[in-house]
């Protein structure tokens, strides 16, 4: 079974222009989250997505925005690019967003976006 | 809001060796899910064991165990017979009603030949 998966692997933009970040999840996954490993921040809650649907939200600015999709695909949007916008965006998936074991998260392997 | 602390930033141990990883959390909610998951340098996240708050028994997956104490909020990870791939990020997180993961910041494992 294919796990989660992510694209591109690299990003390299530079100030001000705009990232689109790609994320399929596990087969029969619903749920889609995504979370940004910036250095010296750790990892931090971004978006989660469940069934086309944003339910919940982390504490970054409107620039960062995305969507799914009917297939339950998610892309992330990052508008006007700055430096400390570079980390390392990780994707995971989840059978469901209800609570329970179905809730645990299987993460994909990120894209590296730099901001120059 | 949730919190979670690893206290050890690094920690060795040599190969075959058991290691011990800490792990507190603060939370008021009684229904939750903590996790341990494995970050090697290839940069994949991978799950490594879950505990349900609501279980009292530790949970088990081969030569990784937890040490879960509901009171005390704290969640310890000890990895038995400790191989080269091993090594990696380690990292502790919190599951509760918003669904989100809360990290800690982190544990690095290296393992000794």
């Amino acid at each position: 079974e294919a796990g989660v998966t992510q694209s591109p692997t690299h990003l390299i933009k530079t100030s001000g222009q705009h990232a689109t970040l790609r994320c399929s999840p596990i087969s029969g996954h619903t749920s889609v989250y995504w979370y940004q490993q910036a250095l010296g921040l750790g990892l931090q809650f971004l978006l989660w997505y469940d069934e086309g649907e944003e339910r919940n939200r982390g504490n970054f600015p409107p620039r960062f925005s995305g969507r799914q999709f009917p297939n339950y695909s998610s892309e992330l949007n990052v508008n006007a690019l700055e430096l400390e916008d570079s980390a390392l965006y990780l994707c995971a998936s989840s059978l469901a967003g209800t609570g329970g074991a179905e809730d645990t998260q299987y993460f994909g392997p990120g894209t590296r976006l730099t901001v120059l | 809001a949730q919190t979670v602390t690893q206290s050890q930033p690094e920690m060795s141990v040599q190969e075959a060796e058991t290691v011990t990883l800490s792990c507190t959390y603060d939370t008021s909610e009684s229904d939750y899910y903590l996790f341990w998951y494995k970050q090697p340098p290839s940069r994949q996240m991978i799950l490594v064991i879950r505990q349900e708050a609501y279980k009292q028994q530790n949970a088990t997956e081969n030569r990784f165990s937890v040490n879960f104490q509901k009171a005390a909020k704290s969640f310890s990870l000890k990895i038995s017979d400790s191989q080269l791939g091993d090594a990696a990020m380690y990292f502790c997180a919190y599951q509760g009603g918003s669904e989100k993961l809360v990290f800690g910041k982190g544990t690095k494992l290296t393992v000794n030949p």
